[in-house]
């Protein structure tokens, strides 16, 4: 069965400092992975997507970047941390099942910015 | 762009009442999924519709898909504790397999 892993669970980083969050799926091959970020008590803002190994789009201009350096896993960087940067990061992959995408997510990172 | 939109944003609901939430979409869905975060948690899927008029149950939840592949619906036969939580619909876009989230319906119940 597949599984996908998200660290750390929690952080606290101080306003400027970088950022990597890393994600990983198991039991899957090719999968196309996301990165959303979910502000408190909001809606899921896609950050990232990729459908594969090196190809990363972007939906909304940040300082954050996202790399894929292996099939399953997805890492989400920055150089320099902003307040608004905290929220509740989330990864999720999805295959494509008959035209149907079905998103499964990953437990999440709690990211605060201090 | 496309964009998927939730109404009521809250719900807050007594327990064994019922209770019903929509969503709509500016453009026509192949499919309409419904995805359940639970407090402190992540989104978990629920159910995919596909069919235009679609109906589909799980236990006390019955989800609907319009006629016109626009709009769907969540209804909750009486709420129980366990159904707290926030409830997503999410559509892919026209021209892609990336999903639409709406901003969801988070419900509340009162014992």
């Amino acid at each position: 069965s597949q599984t996908i892993h998200q660290w750390p669970a929690t952080l606290v980083q101080p306003v400027g400092s970088p950022l990597s969050l890393e994600c990983t799926v198991e039991g899957t091959s090719n999968p196309n992975l996301y990165w959303y970020r979910q502000a408190a008590g909001r809606g899921l803002q896609l950050l990232f997507y990729s459908v594969g190994i090196g190809q990363i789009s972007s939906e909304v201009p940040q300082n954050l970047s996202a790399s894929r350096p292996q099939d399953r896993q997805f890492i989400l960087s920055s150089k320099k941390l902003l307040l608004s940067d905290s929220g509740f990061y989330l990864c999720a992959w999805s295959v494509l099942e008959q035209v149907r995408e079905t998103q499964y997510f990953g437990p999440g990172t709690r990211l605060l910015v201090l | 762009g496309q964009q998927v939109m939730q109404i009521p944003q809250y719900q807050h609901v007594q327990e064994g009442e019922d209770f019903t939430t929509y969503c709509n979409s500016s453009t026509t869905l192949s499919n309409i999924q419904w995805y359940k975060q639970r407090p402190g948690g992540h989104p978990v899927f629920l159910i995919q519709l596909v069919k235009s008029g679609e109906v589909k149950k799980q236990k006390r939840l019955t989800f609907q898909f319009g006629e016109a592949k626009k709009n769907s619906s969540l209804h909750i036969t009486a709420t129980q504790t366990t159904d707290v939580g926030t409830y997503f619909c999410a559509g892919p876009g026209p021209n892609d397999y990336k999903l639409s989230f709406g901003a969801g319906t988070t419900v509340t119940v009162r014992a």
